[in-house]
């Protein structure tokens, strides 16, 4: 079955870096766009950009531009999400969610979520 | 870009109809029919149940159902039941290239 995997729980210190991986099995990597989706605690979804695992510029929110950089890789069929100069406010869980049609809106499924906690 | 705007809260008897709105505007969800709606239970991953205003996945039951007027779209819930309390949202393309989420709705099962 279509299913996105993530990678697990990161604690990091303001101003570092993280790396989210989102594997994605049972269906062909290439065709399908994935985004990256974010929900601070207690707080609702937030989308954070979009990206093509074939190639290509991502399309990026603009509130995360400079900050975040969408990468995929077509052998092990994983994808990546890097966010750097991490503040508190970053504490989220940040989910991976496939594309399915050609207006961006169509998630399903989704990755189970990482945690990531930004504390001194 | 601003959210769509949704109700904090809605709640309902078991068997009854509710109704969550999902407001935007003429570069969003008036200008495109690429909404969609969201089921989120507690400390789990969002679920979709309807896409493209009224389309339904696969799996979905038939009690949920969407629609659009104008910079408004619409998720109805018929036959409330309890397994419906979780939190709902919707998303919408933009005249951006950009998606925006609604800020979400809980919904209460009387």
């Amino acid at each position: 079955q279509v299913q996105l995997v993530q990678s697990g729980a990161e604690v990091k210190k303001p101003g570092a870096s993280v790396k989210v991986s989102c594997k994605a099995s049972g269906y062909t990597f290439t065709r399908h766009y994935i985004h990256w989706v974010r929900q601070a605690p207690g707080q609702g979804l937030e989308w954070m950009g979009i990206m093509n695992p074939s190639g290509g510029s991502p399309n990026y929110a603009q509130k995360f531009q400079g900050r975040v950089r969408m990468t995929g890789d077509t052998s092990t069929t994983t994808v990546y999400m890097e966010l750097s100069s991490l503040r508190s406010e970053d504490t989220a869980v940040y989910y991976c969610a496939r594309e399915n049609s050609s207006g961006w809106t169509r998630f399903d499924p989704w990755g189970q979520g990482t945690l990531v906690t930004v504390s001194s | 870009q601003s959210a769509l705007t949704q109700p904090a809260s809605v709640s309902g008897s078991p068997g009854q109809s509710i109704t969550i709105s999902c407001t935007g505007t003429s570069s969003d969800v008036g200008n495109y029919n690429y909404v969609s709606w969201y089921q989120q239970h507690p400390d789990k991953a969002p679920k979709l149940i309807i896409y493209d205003v009224s389309y339904r996945p696969s799996g979905v039951s038939n009690r949920f159902s969407g629609s659009k007027s104008g910079n408004t779209a619409s998720l109805t819930i018929s036959g409330l039941q309890a397994e419906d309390e979780a939190d709902y949202y919707c998303n919408s393309y933009t005249s951006s290239s950009v998606v925006i989420f609604g800020g979400g709705t809980k919904l209460t099962v009387l």
